[in-house]
Order: structure tokens, then C-alpha cells, then sequence
């Protein structure tokens, strides 16, 4: 069964700091890997996904890598603000067969507080 | 651009009472899923549909059941709620499954549930 762990569960960075967030998973047979921000009270927002083809994904400030061998992804955002303070979770789905649909399996997340 | 909307946000009930949790997406998406939501568990999938008409049990599907009558509506019913079931309900949907291609899930902003 996939496990999918975050460490640490709760992060405090002084503004402009880079962020540093990891996400590990048990079984490296992923389809795909997705990072999500969740703010107090909403729903996810879908930050990037990484293919399981591929090493690494950008957009803006926000760069993430996997190394599926590892069993390993980690999100870095760079010269943090304070409106990055947020809950980021990481999510692995596997590949759809025909006893499997591919579902999706989460992390608990990481709690970000960004200090000004 | 609505995206997906959860009803209602709010809801309080007794033990032994029932209530339908309502969501609908205006992305003509295939896939809908509902998920519940606990302090530090991450996102456990409850019952997820694949198509109108269709349904199927995720990770967490004892004491709940789904509708799907309409593709753009997905229904999460709670017959006899119990305090076990406070949590956060969010509802998601996807253009296909997310273990045969990379589209993200969209998320609703949740349903907030107490059971006392």
C-alpha cells in the first residue's frame, strides 16, 4: 500500500528565506506526482504536477524535483512572503489498470507560517 | 467562473440524523470524488464516479453513499451520522482519472461537518 509522508508537519520561515518542503512515498510505481496549497477554510489549489518521466517542474517562484528511485519530492519556493503562508500537501497517483483506477493518495501536508 | 461548489459550507447535526452534501462542477469533467478531510490524516478518499450513472468505493466508504444522476452533480449522502464523521468534506473533479492521464483534480472550498 502507498504511503505518503511529510516532514515536518508544521514549518516557520522570516520573510525572503527560500522554503524547503519534502514529501517522501513508499512505492516508486507513480503515474504522477501533485503539489497542492490549501488556505484556512478552502479548498486545494493545484500548484504543479510532475510527470513520473520527468525530473523536475517550474512555475514562477515554485520548483519542484522527483526522484521516483528515492522515493522522493521535494518543493522549493524561493525568496518566500508572507502570502505564501499556507498548507502545502503533496499527492502520488498510480497508474490505472484494470483492477486499480489510479487513485490518489495524500500526504497530511505541511503547515508554512511566513514571517514578516 | 464558479469552478466547483460545495452545499452547504456549514452544518451541525445530531447523532442518527441524516443529510445530503451537495457538489457540482461546471468543467464538464468526467470524474468527481468526495473526500474527507482529518487533523493530520490528509485527504482520505470516500467514493468517487467515473461518469453520469456511475459510482465506486474509495478508501473510507462505510456509512456513506453517492449519486451521480447528473454529470455535472455528485452527491455525498450520510443516512444515520454518527460523531466518527466530523470532518472536512471536499469534493473534487478531473477531466479524466488521474492514473492514464496528467489533469489535475479541482477542489471545492469544503464542507465543514459536525456531528454531536
Amino acid at each position: 500500500k502507498q504511503e505518503v509522508t511529510q516532514i515536518p508537519a508544521a514549518l516557520s520561515v522570516p520573510e525572503g528565506e527560500n522554503l524547503v518542503l519534502n514529501c517522501s512515498f513508499t512505492d516508486s510505481a507513480i503515474y504522477n506526482l501533485q503539489w497542492f496549497r490549501q488556505d484556512p477554510g478552502k479548498g486545494l489549489t493545484s500548484l504543479l504536477l510532475i510527470q513520473s518521466s520527468q525530473r523536475e517542474q517550474t512555475s514562477g517562484r515554485l520548483n519542484a524535483s522527483l526522484d521516483k528511485s528515492s522515493g522522493r519530492s521535494t518543493l522549493y519556493i524561493a525568496a518566500s512572503q508572507p502570502g505564501d503562508s499556507a498548507t502545502y500537501l503533496c499527492a502520488v497517483s498510480s497508474y490505472m489498470t484494470t483492477d486499480s483506477w489510479g487513485k490518489l493518495q495524500f500526504g497530511a501536508g505541511t503547515q508554512v507560517v511566513v514571517t514578516p | 467562473n464558479a469552478g466547483v461548489t460545495q452545499t452547504p459550507k456549514f452544518r451541525v447535526l445530531k447523532t442518527g440524523q441524516s443529510m445530503t452534501l451537495l457538489c457540482a462542477q461546471d468543467m464538464n469533467h468526467e470524474y468527481m470524488y468526495w473526500y474527507r478531510q482529518d487533523p493530520g490524516m490528509g485527504l482520505r478518499l470516500i467514493h468517487y464516479s467515473v461518469g453520469e450513472g456511475t459510482t465506486a468505493k474509495g478508501e473510507v466508504p462505510d456509512g456513506y453513499n453517492v449519486s451521480r444522476l447528473k454529470k455535472q452533480n455528485f452527491l455525498l449522502g450520510l443516512e444515520s451520522a454518527a460523531p466518527s464523521q466530523t470532518s472536512v468534506y471536499f469534493c473534487a473533479s478531473s477531466l479524466t482519472g488521474t492514473g492514464n492521464s496528467n489533469q489535475p483534480q479541482h477542489f471545492g472550498d469544503g464542507t465543514r461537518l459536525s456531528i454531536l
